[in-house]
């Protein structure tokens, strides 16, 4: 079966410009994560949904950032404003349920670079 | 979640043996120990986790000593292929938890032909 897809796979804005992300989880995993990776170092988490509600948002950077998953299945990752210390791998991720014993499937991400 | 410490990078040759130890001194009684692979340009898979003893699946084994503040992955006859960041991640089973994996800067496995 499929695994999680993300698009684009890659992004180049502008600074100050607006950008959306899209995260498709496997079909029937009530658990999206997202997590942003920099350059030599391990992803960091940045918000987690389960179902359609965002039940842990405690690693956006700041209000720039916001997520929705409104079906309960695809999710956008937004980011306004954007700032080249945005520029980054964003990983999302789904799982069968919110738990650590429950495997995260990961996508390939989007590689967001801004100038 | 626990922190965990680990090499941050090694080298083998194809055919050998690799172990990678982590450490999680402050490991609680409720975390479990899971691994992650990582490939250039992918995310993370998941490859193995356990609790205490020894766990062992088609790709690794996992070895966690008594006091569980350390555990090792063990990966048998390695490839070229198996080039990538292995990441070490501690945390908590059960109803209630969201299951965010905290990563650390994880481990750069080179395999040399």
């Amino acid at each position: 079966g499929a695994g999680v897809s993300q698009t684009p796979s890659n992004k180049v804005t502008e600074k100050g410009k607006y950008v959306e992300l899209r995260c498709d989880p496997i079909s029937g995993h009530t658990a999206l994560y997202w997590y942003r990776q920099s350059l030599g170092q391990g992803p960091e988490f940045l918000i987690y949904f389960q179902g359609t509600g965002a039940a842990d948002d405690s690693g956006l950077p700041n209000d720039r950032f916001f997520a929705v998953r409104p079906e309960g299945s695809v999710s956008t990752l937004k980011i306004q404003r954007t700032e080249r210390g945005d520029s980054a791998v964003y990983l999302c991720a789904s799982s069968l349920s919110g738990s650590l014993s429950n495997e995260q499937f990961f996508g390939p991400g989007t590689r967001l670079t801004v100038l | 979640l626990a922190k965990t410490t680990q090499p941050i990078s090694m080298d083998s040759y194809e055919g050998q043996e690799v172990n990678i130890t982590c450490s999680h001194n402050n490991i609680a009684t409720n975390d479990y120990i899971t691994w992650y692979q990582q490939f250039p340009s992918q995310g993370p898979r998941f490859i193995i986790q356990g609790y205490k003893t020894k766990v062992t699946n088609e790709v690794a084994s996992l070895f966690i000593p008594a006091d569980r503040k350390s555990s090792t992955l063990s990966l048998p006859r390695v490839s070229l292929s198996d080039t990538a960041v292995y990441y070490c991640l501690v945390g908590v089973h059960g109803s209630g938890n969201t299951g965010k994996l905290i990563f650390g800067q994880g481990t750069t496995l080179q395999v040399k032909p």
